[in-house]
């Protein structure tokens, strides 16, 4: 059974460092991995998918990569700002007909502070 | 207006009340989805309708009942529920291909009192 997990569960930064988010998910069978932003009582913001056959994407400040073979996947968010607080959450699809069937991480709870 | 819209935002419900959670896509996808978001765990998927036909449901209690009437409407209905089931409930919509991305709503804060 697919089991994503984030590290670390909460993090407070200074306004201006650079951060990683971690990710594992323990069956490497998977389509893509995504990762989503999550603002209090919002919805999910897609940010990044990346495919199985791709090592990284960025976008902005952001870069995701992934190493399938181990099942991990590292959101780095580079000059951080008080406006990326948030809930990141990491999702894998597995392998499944016709639909896409997120597996979710709790989430890792970010604040950026002035 | 965002894609995927849902309403209420809010609702406060008695354990023996009946209400229903409504989801309306706006962007031609296929496939529509009800998750469950509970305080500090992950998301948990609950159903699934691709092509307005349930494909999936994952052992939900047979007190939430989905209904997908078309290819943009979602519902949720909810009777005799249990305080534990106070949540936030997100419905997301996709093409029905394995790796559409999901776009969702902004959620209903369902509180069970």
């Amino acid at each position: 059974k697919q089991e994503v997990t984030q590290i670390p569960a909460a993090l407070s930064v200074p306004e201006g460092e650079n951060l990683v988010l971690n990710c594992s998910f323990t069956d490497s069978a998977i389509y893509n991995l995504q990762w989503f932003r999550q603002d209090p009582g919002k919805g999910l913001t897609s940010l990044l998918l990346i495919q199985s056959s791709q090592r990284e994407q960025t976008s902005g400040r952001l870069n995701a990569s992934l190493d399938k073979s181990s099942g991990r996947s590292t959101l780095y968010i580079a000059a951080s700002q008080p406006g990326d607080s948030a809930t990141y959450l990491c999702a894998v699809t597995p392998f499944s007909g016709g639909y896409n069937k997120l597996i979710f991480g709790a989430g890792t709870r970010l604040a950026v502070h002035p | 207006e965002t894609g995927v819209t849902q309403t209420p935002r809010h609702l406060v419900m008695g354990m023996t009340n009946k209400k229903s959670l409504k989801c309306e896509q706006h962007l031609g996808h296929n496939a529509m989805y009800w998750y469950k978001q509970s305080a500090k765990k992950p998301l948990e998927l609950m159903f699934v309708y691709s092509l307005e036909e349930r494909v999936e449901n994952n052992s939900v209690p047979s007190r939430f009942s989905p209904e997908c009437p078309n290819s943009s409407h979602l519902f949720l209905h909810l009777h005799t529920l249990q305080p534990e089931d106070s949540a936030l409930y997100l419905c997301a919509s996709s093409q029905v291909k394995w790796d559409s991305p999901l776009h969702f709503g902004n959620g209903t804060r369902l509180t069970v009192t």
